[in-house]
């Protein structure tokens, strides 16, 4: 079936950059997400990639897709504090048209 | 851009009673509404598949007569726990999904189910 690995830890320094990569199983997804997640709250939608991408960029954002490999990254730029949270990579691949998520990323950032 | 309102966002219940959570698209139809569930630490897990007049798809392993899932308008979905009981506390998510676009993956806050 399908599945979405990513890994579970990234900590960074206030200021640099932050990389989190996905890989997917499901050649056949149209659209790609990534959510955040905040202690306690529901997931937002941060951006998105059409398969047909290779990149896309949305201020502080850079998705990366490379379907050969059937791995996404996002980059954030300039890591703030708020940026700490748990980043899910989704990939629309379930029977019903659901998304299928990874396990997230808790992503630290310290000062 | 879409927006989905889901509450409670917190509750807290009795063992054996039943707890429902509402989820609404306040700017768009809903043809289709997905309720998941997060165990903490874990990824979101697909309970079912709620299209509007009609019969909840639910995965396997999803009690249907435990989780009940009502779908009668293309804004509003409810999920009822019944008889919850403390293994059921979790984090309900629920996602709607619009008649077009990328905005049908759009999420509520979640609810927060504690029984105890």
């Amino acid at each position: 079936g399908e599945d979405v690995e990513q890994s579970l830890f990234l900590s960074v320094r206030e200021g640099d950059s932050s990389v989190i990569n996905c890989t997917y199983t499901d050649s056949s997804s149209t659209y790609l997400y990534w959510y955040k997640q905040e202690p306690g709250a529901g997931l937002q939608l941060l951006t998105y990639i059409f398969s047909n991408m290779d990149m896309k960029q949305d201020q502080r954002l850079t998705v990366l897709l490379n379907k050969k490999d059937k791995h996404l990254s996002l980059r954030i730029a300039d890591t703030q504090t708020g940026d700490s949270a748990i980043y899910f990579c989704a990939e629309v691949g379930g029977s019903q048209g659901n998304l299928i998520f990874g396990k997230g990323t808790k992503l630290s950032v310290k000062p | 851009g879409a927006v989905v309102s889901q509450h409670p966002s917190r509750v807290i219940c009795k063992s054996g009673t039943s707890v429902k959570i509402e989820c609404r698209s306040l700017d768009f139809q809903a043809t289709t509404m997905f309720w998941y569930r997060q165990f903490p630490k874990q990824s979101l897990m697909l309970m079912a598949t709620s299209n509007e007049g009609s019969k909840a798809t639910y995965e396997q392993g999803v009690e249907k007569d435990k989780f009940l899932i009502n779908h009668a308008s293309l804004t509003l979905s409810t999920l009822t726990v019944t008889s919850a009981h403390p293994e059921d506390s979790s984090f309900y998510i629920c996602s709607a999904e619009a008649l077009q676009g990328v905005y049908g993956y759009t999420f509520g806050s979640g609810t927060r189910l504690t029984v105890v």
